[in-house]
C-alpha cells in the first residue's frame, strides 16, 4: 500500500538554526498538510497546500515557517531561527481529493524535532 | 471554533473484553470524522473514516458510529487483544478542504 514517507525520523538542532523537514506524499495525491504534536498535547494543524500554493494555515504557521514543493514528489517544511518551543513531532499528510470525500488523510511516521 | 474531546484519557482492560472509546465535538456541522491509531513515537494510522451522512463504519473488529446531531462518535473494539494497545485519536473535518481537528486521544492498554 502506498505510504507517506518523512525524513529524517529524528532531527536535533541548535536553537536559532534553520531546519528543513522533508516529506514524500502518496504519488497521486493532490492535497498536502503539515501537522505537529508537542509531547503530551494534541495534534495541531499547521498548513495545507494545493496546486502549488498554501490553501490554509493556522495561527502557529507564522513567518518563521514556510512550505515548498520543489519538484513533483517532495513537500518540505522549513523552520527558520528555531526556538525551544518548536520541539515537537512533525507529521506530513496527504489526501487524494476533497471532491471524492471518501478519501482519508494519510499520515507519515513523523519527524521528531529536538531543539537544544 | 471546533473542539474535540475524547473520554476517557486512558483505559486499561483485560484481553478479550469489548470496549468503547468516546469522542465528542462542539460543532455538529462536520464533513467527516476519522479515527486513527498512534503507537508510541510513531505516526498516525487511519482506521476508519465516517462521512457526515453515514451512521457507522466497520473494519474487522472495529466499528465506529456517528451521531452528528449530538456531536458524538464512538469506536467499538471487539474482543480486544494486547496488540490493540495504542493511543486512539478522533479527528473531525468541518468542510471538504479544511484541516483535521484532533482530540487528545485515549491511551488504551490491553492486558494479557
Amino acid at each position: 500500500e502506498p505510504e507517506v514517507t518523512q525524513t529524517p525520523s529524528h532531527q536535533v538542532t541548535q536553537m536559532g538554526q534553520e531546519v528543513i523537514l522533508r516529506c514524500v506524499p502518496i504519488s497521486n495525491h493532490l492535497y498536502f498538510y503539515w501537522y505537529r504534536q508537542i509531547l503530551g498535547q494534541k495534534v495541531e494543524f499547521l498548513v495545507s497546500f494545493y496546486n502549488n500554493e498554501i490553501s490554509e494555515k493556522s495561527e502557529i504557521f507564522d513567518d518563521q515557517f514556510s512550505v515548498e514543493r520543489p519538484d513533483g514528489s517532495n513537500f518540505t517544511l522549513k523552520i527558520r531561527s528555531t526556538k525551544l518551543e518548536d520541539s515537537a513531532m512533525y507529521f506530513c499528510a496527504s489526501s487524494d481529493s476533497v471532491v471524492y470525500s471518501n478519501q482519508p488523510q494519510h499520515f507519515g511516521d513523523g519527524t521528531r524535532l529536538s531543539i537544544l | 471554533k471546533q473542539e474535540v474531546t475524547q473520554i476517557p484519557a486512558a483505559l486499561s482492560v483485560p484481553e478479550g473484553e469489548n470496549l468503547v472509546l468516546n469522542c465528542s465535538f462542539t460543532d455538529s456541522a462536520i464533513y467527516n470524522l476519522q479515527w486513527f491509531r498512534q503507537d508510541p513515537g510513531k505516526g498516525l494510522t487511519s482506521l476508519l473514516l465516517i462521512q457526515s451522512s453515514q451512521r457507522e463504519q466497520t473494519s474487522g473488529r472495529l466499528n465506529a458510529s456517528l451521531d452528528k446531531s449530538s456531536g458524538r462518535s464512538t469506536l467499538y473494539i471487539a474482543a480486544s487483544q494486547p496488540g490493540d494497545s495504542a493511543t486512539y485519536l478522533c479527528a473531525v473535518r468541518n468542510s471538504g478542504n479544511t484541516p483535521l481537528v484532533f482530540g487528545k486521544g485515549t491511551r488504551l492498554s490491553v492486558i494479557a
